[in-house]
């Protein structure tokens, strides 16, 4: 059974500091990995989304990596705004109709 | 903006009501899925239909069931409410053809 893992659970930064995200899941057989922003009490909005055979997407300031051997993804945030605040979750597709999140990183980002 | 609606955005029900939750998709998309994130969790996938057809189901129970129209537009009914299905629904719509899915902003459900 798949198992998407997301660490830290909560972040607070300065602003201006890069930072990481991270992702693990538990099953290599992934048709394909997204990241997606959420603000409080609203939907979701997808980031970056990485095929299987992909190792890495770029949008803007963020990059999202893929290592799909060691079960692992991590996103990366460059200079960070306070318009960055949000939570971030990674989900994980076995296949071509569901995905599988993760409980997500609170991330705030202080002025 | 993502062009998908959802209606409506709060609801209160009591325990054992039924409930009906719609979505329009994004205008082009002929795959909705429905999915469940209770208070500080994931969203946990519910079902997906393709042009009207249920193709796809997570680990919910018969008394969650939908129906997709052919403008694309679906609903979740969920029957014999129970406190836990207290959570924010959200549907996602995308083509078929390409993998980026676009989520409403949901319909937050108390069960009380």
């Amino acid at each position: 059974k798949q198992e998407v893992t997301q660490i830290p659970a909560a972040l607070s930064v300065p602003e201006g500091e890069n930072l990481v995200l991270n992702c693990s899941f538990t099953d290599s057989a992934i048709y394909n990995l997204q990241w997606f922003r959420q603000d409080p009490g609203k939907g979701l909005t997808s980031l970056l989304l990485i095929q299987s055979s992909q190792r890495e997407q770029t949008s803007g300031r963020l990059n999202a990596s893929l290592d799909k051997s060691s079960g692992r993804s991590t996103l990366y945030i460059a200079a960070s705004q306070p318009g960055d605040s949000a939570t971030y979750l990674c989900a994980v597709s076995p296949g071509t109709y569901k995905y599988i999140f993760g409980t997500g990183t609170r991330l705030k980002v202080l002025a | 903006e993502t062009g998908v609606t959802q209606s409506p955005t709060h609801l209160i029900k009591t325990r054992g009501q039924q409930v009906t939750l719609r979505c329009s998709s994004q205008s082009g998309h002929n795959t909705v899925s429905w999915y469940q994130q209770a208070l500080g969790q994931g969203p946990q996938f519910i079902f997906q239909y393709y042009r009207e057809e249920e193709n796809g189901r997570g680990n919910f129970p018969p008394r969650f069931s939908g129906l997709q129209f052919p403008n694309y537009s679906s609903e979740l009914n969920v029957n014999a409410l129970e406190l836990d299905d207290s959570a924010l629904y959200l549907c996602a719509s995308r083509d078929r053809d390409k993998e980026t899915q676009y989520f409403g902003p949901g319909t937050r459900l108390l069960v009380l």
